[in-house]
């Protein structure tokens, strides 16, 4: 049972749009709740992450909302860029354990 | 300043050997993760280190897999007997701090294929 869910395996944009990638999860326990994005033939390294206490963290392009009502989280990558194409996996950490979603593979199209 | 270093890059092994994958943290990082990547499950946390002790192994599938960190700078996911179901992508990471909140530094990962 997937405790994270990322339910579109791939998306592809425009350069220059907006690109939405969207985590469901099923346990109210999480309380942060992280994106890293990962490159072919690399390890994923950490983008950005919001608490709970918060529904929206921006950093610079990238921007995560947090809808704790609904469990669901989204990121925002606004303007894409080619250099963004890349897995995106949502990461929830709970107590000891670390639950990733299945990522969502972004191309952006120059 | 060298990122989590792992070894092999790619592993192929027949069904039945015994496949040891190695990994160097970050110095001076005191968490280490090992993580299984399958196209059916995605990103699995398999064991997770603070300070060389094993505190949650609860992601490890069944008794054919082991992992040891004997110093902080060195540690080993085993699998043996291999099985084609173990074929995946095996990722470590290293942390400063404990527990999975903090982030996490990953290694390129190894790729197993078992035959």
């Amino acid at each position: 049972d997937q405790q994270v869910k990322q339910n579109s395996p791939s998306l592809s944009v425009q350069e220059g749009r907006i690109s939405i990638l969207n985590c469901d999860y099923t346990n109210s326990m999480f309380d942060y709740f992280l994106w890293y994005k990962k490159y072919p033939a690399e390890g994923p390294t950490f983008l950005i992450s919001i608490s709970s206490i918060k529904d929206k963290n921006e950093d610079g392009r990238f921007t995560v909302f947090l809808n704790k009502s609904a469990k669901h989280l989204s990121l925002h990558i606004v303007p894409s860029q080619p250099g963004d194409s890349a897995v995106y996996f949502c990461a929830l950490p709970a107590g000891n354990q670390f639950y990733f979603g299945t990522g969502t593979s972004l191309t952006v199209i120059p | 300043d060298a990122g989590v270093i792992q070894s092999p890059r790619h592993e192929v092994t027949e069904m039945g050997q015994e496949v040891t994958l190695r990994c160097k943290p970050i110095s001076g990082h005191n968490s280490l993760f090992w993580y299984r990547q399958t196209m059916m499950r995605g990103l699995e946390l398999l064991i997770y280190f603070n300070n060389n002790v094993p505190i949650d192994d609860s992601g490890m599938p069944e008794d054919r897999f082991s992992a040891k960190m004997p110093n902080a700078s060195f540690s080993t996911l085993k699998i043996q007997p291999s099985e084609p179901r173990d074929s995946a992508v095996y990722f470590c990471a290293s942390s400063l701090g404990q527990g999975p909140l903090n982030e996490q530094f990953f290694g390129p990962g190894t790729r197993l294929t078992v035959l």
